[in-house]
C-alpha cells in the first residue's frame, strides 16, 4: 500500500493556467509538508499542515494556495502558473512534532511552457 | 548544517553489505547525523538517525564513531532495489514544522546483480 500518494505524476502545461495536484497519506500522520525541488540538492519547505490547521507558509507566492479538506489530504492549487513555477513538488506526512521519519511522496514534475 | 563529505559513488554486490561512509568533523554537541536516500524518480526517503551511540531498524544499521566525526550506514543484505542516492546529514533535531533539507551529493550505490 502506498503511504503517500500524490496525483499527477507529470504535469505539463502553458503560462497563465491554473492546476491542482493532488496529496494523501494513510498513514494516520497528524501533520503534512509541501516542498518544491528545483535542484538534486536542495528541498525547499512551501508549506506544514498540523490536523488541517495551517503552520508553516514561508514566501511563496499568493498565486499557490493549499487546502488541507482533512488530516489525510492536503492539496495545492497554483493559479497563473509561470515559468518558474517548474520544478519537482513533494508531499510529505509525518507524525508531530518530529518530522526526521517524515515520508515523502513519489513527487509530482511540473513543467510550465 | 555542519558539512559532510561523501564518496561520489560506490558498487555493492546484490546479498552482501553495503557500508556507506560518512565524513562530518565538524559536527556540534546537540547534532544528529541523519540519512536519506532518494531512488531515481522518486522522493526521499528516511532511513535512519542517530547522535552517538549506534542505531538500527528494519532498513539500516548507523556507527558513529566516538569521537562522532563520521559515521557509517550500514545495509546488511543490499538487494536490487537498494541502488539510489544516499545522503548524510548533520543538523539538529527538526523539531518544528517544517525545515529546509539542503542535500549534499551524496554517494550514488549501485547493488549488482
Amino acid at each position: 500500500d502506498t503511504a503517500v500518494s500524490q496525483t499527477p505524476k507529470y504535469l505539463v502545461t502553458q503560462m497563465g493556467n491554473d492546476k491542482s495536484i493532488k496529496c494523501e497519506q494513510n498513514l494516520g500522520h497528524d501533520t503534512m509538508y509541501w516542498y518544491k525541488q528545483d535542484s538534486k540538492k536542495f528541498l525547499k519547505i512551501m508549506f506544514s499542515y498540523n490536523n488541517k490547521e495551517l503552520i508553516i507558509n514561508e514566501t511563496v507566492p499568493n498565486r499557490f494556495s493549499p487546502k488541507s479538506p482533512d488530516k489525510a489530504h492536503l492539496n495545492l492549487h497554483i493559479n497563473s502558473l509561470e515559468l518558474g513555477d517548474s520544478a519537482v513538488y513533494f508531499c510529505a506526512s509525518s507524525q508531530v512534532p518530529y518530522q526526521e521519519t517524515q515520508y515523502f511522496g513519489p513527487g509530482t514534475r511540473l513543467l510550465v511552457l | 548544517d555542519a558539512k559532510t563529505t561523501q564518496p561520489t559513488s560506490m558498487d555493492c554486490a546484490e546479498g552482501r553489505a553495503a557500508n556507506l561512509p560518512c565524513n562530518h568533523s565538524t559536527i556540534s554537541g546537540n547534532e544528529y547525523v541523519y540519512w536519506y536516500r532518494q531512488i531515481h524518480s522518486q522522493g526521499p526517503q528516511y532511513i535512519i538517525h542517530g547522535l552517538k551511540n549506534n542505531e538500527t531498524n528494519e532498513m539500516a544499521s548507523l556507527i558513529i564513531t566516538e569521537d562522532r566525526k563520521s559515521s557509517t550506514l550500514i545495509l546488511p543484505h543490499a538487494t536490487l532495489r537498494d541502488t539510489a542516492v544516499y545522503y548524510c546529514i548533520v543538523r539538529t533535531p527538526i523539531s518544528n514544522y517544517g525545515q529546509n533539507f539542503v542535500f549534499g551529493p551524496g554517494t550514488r550505490l549501485s547493488v549488482l546483480p
